[in-house]
Formats: C-alpha cells, sequence, structure tokens
C-alpha cells in the first residue's frame, strides 16, 4: 500500500520540543520537494516548511521560522521536522506530504494521515 | 507573501446540482494554482493541479479554470460524495493555501 506515516505527535507542554518522522511505503521521497502542512481542528490548512529533493534547500512560514527545522534522510525515505519553542498557537494536525512530480515544488500529490500536537500545560 | 481567498465560505446544494467554487490569489500565480478535497477526518486529496489538469483517478465531472488571479473549480453534476471542503492552492511562490469552501448538502 501507498503510504506516508507520520509519528512522534502527542502531548508537550509550552516552551517544550517535539520531532515528527514521516516514513513513506510503497512509494520513494527520493527526488520530490517534500512539505509539512499543517490544520487547527476545524480550520483551514496552512503550509508550515519544505525541503528540497536533496536536502540543500529548506523554507518557512513566518510562524514558525527560528523554531522548527526540516530535514529528510533519503536513505531512510523518512521526513522530520523538529519543532522547538513550542506554543499554544501550534496546536494542530501535522500533514507530510509529497510533490505529485520529481524536482517540483507545486502541487501536492501524496499525504499522509495526519499526527495531531497538543501544545497545553 | 500571495494571499488567497475562496467564496463563497459554504455552499448548500443537492445532488445533481451545478457548483463553482472562485479563488483569487492577491498577485498573479499565472497558472500555478491546484484543488483540493477535504472529508472530514481524512487528508486532503489532490482534484486538479496547474488550474485545470485533472489528477488521476478524479471524476470528469471536475474542472477548473482561470488564469492570473482568478480561478474557478466547477462541479458539474454533484454526488453524494462530493459533500466535502475545497482549498484552492498556489504554488507560484511559497506555497498558500485558501481559506476553503465547505460544500453541505441542501
Amino acid at each position: 500500500e501507498v503510504q506516508l506515516v507520520e509519528s512522534g505527535g502527542g502531548l508537550v507542554q509550552p516552551g517544550g520540543s517535539l520531532r515528527l518522522s514521516c516514513t513513506a511505503s510503497g512509494l520513494t521521497l527520493r527526488g520530490y520537494w517534500m512539505q509539512w502542512v499543517r490544520q487547527v481542528p476545524g480550520r483551514g490548512l496552512v503550509w508550515v516548511s519544505r525541503i528540497n529533493s536533496d536536502g540543500s534547500t529548506t523554507t518557512y512560514a513566518d510562524s514558525v521560522k527560528g523554531r522548527f527545522t526540516i530535514s529528510r534522510d533519503n536513505a531512510k525515505n523518512t521526513l522530520y521536522l523538529q519543532m522547538n519553542s513550542l506554543r499554544a498557537e501550534d496546536t494542530a494536525v501535522y500533514y507530510c506530504a509529497r510533490g505529485l512530480f520529481t524536482n517540483s515544488t507545486g502541487c501536492i500529490g501524496y499525504w499522509g494521515q495526519g499526527m495531531l500536537v497538543t501544545v497545553s500545560s | 507573501d500571495i494571499q488567497m481567498t475562496q467564496s463563497p465560505s459554504s455552499l448548500s446544494a443537492s445532488v445533481g446540482d451545478r457548483v463553482t467554487i472562485s479563488c483569487r490569489a492577491s498577485q498573479s500565480i499565472t497558472k500555478y494554482l491546484n484543488w483540493y478535497q477535504q472529508r472530514p477526518g481524512k487528508a486532503p486529496k489532490l482534484l486538479i493541479y496547474t488550474t485545470s489538469i485533472l489528477q488521476s483517478g478524479v471524476p470528469s465531472r471536475f474542472s477548473g479554470s482561470g488564469s492570473g488571479t482568478d480561478f474557478t473549480l466547477t462541479i458539474s453534476s454533484l454526488q453524494p460524495e462530493d459533500f466535502a471542503t475545497y482549498y484552492c492552492q498556489q504554488s507560484a511562490s511559497v506555497s498558500t493555501f485558501g481559506p476553503g469552501t465547505r460544500l453541505e448538502i441542501k
């Protein structure tokens, strides 16, 4: 089965850290831009970050810049999101996403099932 | 940053109806506009990319059009499984999603 599976979410206190992982099965991440998108339950989709195919170029939304770090390990077919200095407003379902076409920052062809991150004391 | 707006924010329609959802960008994104469908509790699903190209497996009742700053998603004859939330996304610059249009059964 083709899927992206996120892990590492859960409850964390404000100011704490979490690392999300996204592992692909049945499809490769090699050669594709990868992204993280988040969604507060009941609200819309918000783009968070992206990384190019070899990990040399990363971009972040202003709301997470300086606190979140996106990375990847192509040998492990895995994407990561290190989240530091977490705030209540970071509470959301986090989706990892793969581009539809190789070496393209365009549309998202594959999405993970989503991982809930809750920041609360 | 490019901002995206959608209208309407919600829409009530009946099975068999033709519906149109609009998406507007704050500046020209040429043709780099994508549409996603999201059902409750599920991940989004790509419907249309680059304004008008239907993703593989998506029914032909879905279509997209537009250019520059104004785009539309049309569903020609609503089916029960189409009641969901629809998002546009620009991929001309760093990605931005529209706020969504919730399509409900009348």
